[in-house]
């Protein structure tokens, strides 16, 4: 079955540069979630898109946008990168609500480590 | 207080033997739980759903106890391949059901 897929796998990157990390849910799935992983941590959502709309907002930074477009893939574009943004960057997707108004399962890709030097 | 609470471990166990952790939750209004399962510098990959009282597939039993506020893992018959950090995850109908994560519990299975 066809997975969450998220580009780049690593990058690497210099303080004060940019970044834009890719994610393309799994097919039908209309709900993308951004998560940073920093180590021994356990993941923080960053933000979520129902539906090419902002749904959620988590601890995601001022310097870091996301959206998501009319193919439901989704973009998180990271600017003035910090050593502390070093971290696996996680998207999950699930379908739209579910049961008695709950939120489907989220499915996680593999992610993206980023390396801020 | 975390909203998500779980003892961190690490849980050493030998192989064949039964193991189980639990997770508590403060709010009372969550309706949603999962235990996700994550391998080092992997992703988090969901290991099952509990909406009742519980949920069991193969050698995992997950059971979901409302009035005490916490949900169990239990792991039968347990293999090296087990050795993962076990993350509860429950889902927040007061932040439009976010998911809230615990801290996860290091399992380490000795052959």
């Amino acid at each position: 079955a066809a997975g969450v897929i998220q580009s780049p796998r690593h990058l690497i990157k210099e303080k004060r540069e940019t970044a834009t990390l890719k994610c393309y849910p799994i097919p039908r799935h209309d709900t993308v979630y951004w998560y940073q992983q920093g180590p021994g941590q356990d993941p923080q959502f960053l933000i979520s898109f129902y539906e090419k709309m902002q749904s959620d907002k988590g601890s995601i930074p001022d310097r870091f946008s996301a959206q998501q477009f009319s193919d439901y893939h989704s973009e998180l574009n990271m600017s003035s990168l910090e050593l502390g943004d070093s971290a696996l960057y996680f998207c999950a997707s699930s379908s739209a609500l579910g049961l008695a108004g709950r939120r489907d399962t989220q499915y996680f890709g593999p992610g993206t480590r980023l390396t801020v030097l | 207080r975390k909203e998500v609470e779980q003892d961190p471990g690490p849980f050493n166990v030998p192989e064949g033997a039964t193991v189980a952790f639990n997770c508590t939750y403060s709010n009372s209004a969550s309706q949603s739980f999962f235990w996700y399962r994550q391998d080092c510098r992997k992703e988090p990959k969901l290991l099952m759903s509990v909406y009742s009282s519980g949920n069991e597939d193969g050698r995992f039993t997950a059971q979901l106890n409302r009035a005490s506020q916490y949900i169990s893992l239990l792991i039968r018959d347990s293999k090296l391949s087990d050795s993962a950090t076990y993350l509860c995850v429950v889902n927040d109908v007061d932040s439009n059901y976010q998911l809230i994560w615990g801290a996860g519990t290091k399992l380490i299975i000795k052959p």
